[in-house]
């Protein structure tokens, strides 16, 4: 089936600071990637759509200044926190899809912590 | 608005049978999905309807009667590794725009 990575896994940051995680297609192209945030003990949340070579879609009550997206090619979108304080501590995940009816494929999650 | 509805918590025995319900009011519909999650991991798909019925997969079913706005996933045999949460998500939007939204998920307890 196809597979989606993420980088890193784990990180950990002082409060102020950026952080940028990966999402990779690898054995497809994904025309579309999805972020979402989940914390603790509840559901996904969608923050943006990432389609190659345009602009995301965030949703609503999402700050696209702080949330950057990058999807610059058809195996790479980019989610950079930037200025990241505590309350940004979360599980991020990305999936991607190849077309837009099929299944997303989920990336295993990157785990972020801000002190 | 949207809003898809799951039980939050169920348990059931090794070997059992278990059904978890998902209701849903969601402005459009293209779809319902079933995701597995386990604790600290990304979701993994498990079924998929777009049209009234029961879907078949090996230990899994899903049915979706769309004018209810209804789905259920049934496990069968249960094993101790189903233990983890199940995501209900409808595919939202207009045509082409594969936007989904989540239920808060169920978390399944399997006892030997």
């Amino acid at each position: 089936g196809a597979v989606v990575s993420q980088h890193p896994s784990r990180v950990i940051c002082k409060s102020g600071t950026s952080v940028k995680i990966e999402c990779r297609s690898l054995d497809f192209q994904a025309t579309t990637m999805f972020w979402y945030r989940q914390f603790p003990k509840q559901s996904l949340m969608l923050m943006a759509t990432s389609n190659e070579g345009s602009k995301a879609t965030y949703e609503q009550g999402v700050e696209k200044d702080k949330f950057l997206i990058n999807h610059a090619s058809l195996t790479l979108s980019t989610l950079t926190v930037t200025s990241a304080h505590p309350e940004d501590s979360s599980f991020y995940i990305c999936s991607a899809t190849i077309g837009s009816y099929n299944e997303q494929f989920f990336g295993p999650g990157t785990r972020l912590t801000v002190l | 608005g949207q809003n898809i509805d799951q039980p939050t918590e169920m348990t059931a025995t090794e070997g059992a049978i278990v059904q978890i319900n998902c209701t849903y009011q969601t402005s459009g519909f293209n779809g319902l999905f079933w995701y597995q999650q386990h604790a600290g991991e990304a979701p993994t798909f498990l079924s998929y309807n777009v049209l009234d019925g029961l879907e078949e997969k090996g230990r899994f079913s899903s049915f979706l009667s769309r004018s209810k706005g209804y789905s259920y996933l049934l496990l069968k045999e249960l094993q101790m590794k189903d233990s983890a949460s199940y995501l209900c998500a409808v595919r939202d939007g207009p045509g082409g725009y594969n936007k989904l939204i989540f239920g808060a998920g169920t978390r399944l307890a399997v006892h030997p």
